[in-house]
Formats: structure tokens, C-alpha cells, sequence
């Protein structure tokens, strides 16, 4: 079956370092989202793209975040430096194109910043 | 205020019980997604509906859409139910998350 796959499912990083996740979303699917969920709250999107153009990333922290889907394809999230207030889970979705209601969701990456 | 509102926010029950988490919201959906997390972070979506209902198992959701609310529903429950269970509406081409109903069915 399809899935969204992230990689690493968990990263423990040091503040001010940088770190990286990885999304290959379900193949065909032309919009790709990156959420983050801080520990006891709901998921808020933080860049959704089609195919390679960013649409929204108006929540995106620009300072220390940056994303980018270079062919359309799969996708990496950057944070540097890393703060502490940064551990959350990112969560990485997919759907077959913008405005498609169904959306698939990979297992995230958790990360800690110590 | 946010646009999603889920109640309650934690649910302890005991095996066995009838289930009910409700999920309300204030913007104009196209779909509303109930999606379910495990310890450990990663999301399964478990139902997508605009209206009326839809029945999987043991799990039932419905909507009613002049009333922006919508209910998910657990037949008899069992422990390997005990997971965040999120509710998310779609509309203006965004999801919009709820914060999540904590369930934990105690054996």
C-alpha cells in the first residue's frame, strides 16, 4: 500500500545545530505539507507546496526554517539553528493534488532539542 | 478561539463503553477528516466526510453540516483504542486541526 515515508522517525539535536527531515509523499501526489504538532496541541501547517512551488508558508518561522522540493518530488524541512522550543513532531502529508479533501499523513519525525 | 473546537479534551473509560468525541467548527469545510495518533506520533486517517454518516468496524462518524459539528463514535470500546483522535476540516484548500481527544480505555 502507498504510504508517505519520513526518515528519521526520531532526532535528538543540540541547540543551534542544524537538523534536517525527509518526506517522499505517495507518488503522483502534486501537494506536499509540512506540518508541526507541539506535545498537547493539534498539528498547524507550516509550508505546503505543489509540485515544486511553495503556496503557503506564511507560518513558516524564515529566520531558522526552510523547505524545499527541488523536482516536484520528495522534500526537506531545515531548521538552523535549532532552538529548545523547536521539539515538537513534524508531520509530513500528501495529497493527489490542491484542494483534493483527502489527505495522507507519513508517521512524522519527533524531534527534541537538548 | 480556535476555528476547530474538540470535546472533551481527555477521555478515560472502560472497556467495553460507548464512545463519543465530538468536534465543532466555525469555518466553511468542504470534508472533515477524524484522524487517529498512537504513542510514537504517526497519523492514520480513519474517516473523510461532508455529509451524513460512515461506519468502519467499530468506529462510526457522522456530520451534520448545518450544524458544523461532527461526532465520532466507538462501539465497544477496547484498550487498543487509547489514542489521540483528531479531528481536521477541510476548506479554503487548507486543513484545519482540532487539539485532539486523548481516549484511554482502561481493561
Amino acid at each position: 500500500e502507498a504510504e508517505v515515508a519520513q526518515s528519521p522517525r526520531y532526532k535528538i539535536t543540540e541547540k543551534s545545530q542544524a537538523v534536517a527531515f525527509w518526506c517522499d509523499p505517495i507518488s503522483g501526489h502534486a501537494t506536499l505539507y509540512w506540518y508541526r504538532q507541539i506535545l498537547g496541541q493539534g498539528p498547524e501547517l507550516l509550508v505546503q507546496f505543489q509540485d515544486e512551488s511553495v503556496v503557503d508558508d506564511s507560518q513558516l518561522p524564515k529566520d531558522r526554517f526552510s523547505a524545499e522540493r527541488l523536482k516536484g518530488v520528495d522534500s526537506t524541512l531545515k531548521i538552523q539553528p535549532a532552538e529548545l522550543g523547536d521539539s515538537a513532531m513534524y508531520l509530513c502529508a500528501s495529497s493527489l493534488y490542491q484542494g483534493r479533501t483527502e489527505a495522507f499523513f507519513g508517521q512524522g519525525t519527533r524531534l527534541t532539542v537538548v | 478561539k480556535n476555528e476547530v473546537e474538540q470535546s472533551p479534551q481527555n477521555l478515560t473509560a472502560q472497556e467495553g463503553e460507548f464512545i463519543t468525541i465530538n468536534c465543532s467548527y466555525s469555518v466553511g469545510i468542504s470534508a472533515l477528516h477524524w484522524l487517529q495518533q498512537h504513542p510514537g506520533g504517526g497519523i492514520v486517517s480513519l474517516f473523510m466526510l461532508s455529509s451524513g454518516k460512515k461506519k468502519h468496524g467499530r468506529l462510526i462518524a457522522t456530520i451534520n453540516i448545518q450544524e458544523k459539528h461532527s461526532s465520532l463514535h466507538i462501539t465497544a470500546s477496547h484498550p487498543r483504542d487509547s489514542a489521540v483522535y483528531i479531528c481536521a476540516a477541510f476548506g479554503n484548500e487548507k486543513l484545519t486541526f482540532g487539539t485532539g481527544t486523548r481516549l484511554t480505555i482502561i481493561p
